[in-house]
């Protein structure tokens, strides 16, 4: 079983709709991202949360929010989806032990808003 | 700002050698990652340098010098399964991650 899982796999919805992304991990780790990925970029930080309580703006977070309902549960809402939020969308987690804890990402969510 | 480059394709031949550069203009520095992505899948770690010089990892090495901002990653004895996109990554005086849009490695028989 994967430790960090995404829902859904692939997701395609309309200009307009609210959609969830879903991210629950296994590993007991503190510190949760939600990344997009796009074709010719690197991964651009969205949201992160440190703990159940904290939630952090990333780079590009207009058109987004999130909610940490747990320590194992992060998720990512589009409140009126666009088409230019068509991405790959990844949450990873990371141990808060050091800086240089490496990220331990989902499979990825593929959202087309058409 | 700033920047992280990287070349966005190279090829080599199976049992070769190759070196993925990365060059990086920060805020600061706090180490430096390279991950692996196969298409379609998620990224995974592979190495960290925060000191300059070589890491050694089985068949991949990782090499930084802090004072000319620059890394490679190093694959020796090439495998097909090593054909995958190589993200490098930079913690910076924050640290917070700025990410390089990867080097998709093509790998031939």
């Amino acid at each position: 079983d994967a430790d960090v899982t995404q829902t859904p796999r692939n997701r395609i919805t309309k200009t307009g709709k609210r959609i969830m992304l879903e991210c629950s991990q296994t590993k007991g780790h503190d510190r949760m991202y939600w990344y997009r990925q796009d074709p010719g970029l690197g991964l651009q930080l969205i949201y992160y949360s440190f703990d159940v309580k904290d939630i952090n703006k990333g780079e590009i977070s207009d058109g987004y929010s999130v909610s940490r309902q747990a320590q194992a549960k992060f998720s990512l809402s589009l409140e009126s989806a666009i088409p230019n939020q068509t991405a790959l969308y990844f949450c990873a987690t990371s141990d808060l032990q050091g800086d240089n804890s490496p990220l331990h990402f989902g499979n990825g969510t593929r959202l087309t808003v058409t | 700002g700033q920047n992280i480059d990287q070349p966005t394709e190279m090829t080599a031949t199976e049992g070769a050698i190759v070196q993925i550069n990365c060059t990086y203009q920060t805020s600061g520095f706090n180490g430096l990652f390279w991950y692996q992505q196969h298409a379609g899948e998620a990224p995974t770690f592979l190495s960290y340098n925060v000191l300059d010089g070589l890491e050694e990892k089985g068949r991949f090495s990782s090499f930084l010098s802090r004072s000319k901002g620059y890394s490679y990653l190093l694959l020796k004895e090439l495998q097909m399964k090593d054909s995958a996109s190589y993200l490098c990554a930079v913690m910076d005086s924050n640290y917070q991650l700025i990410w390089g849009a990867g080097t998709k490695l093509i790998i031939k028989p």
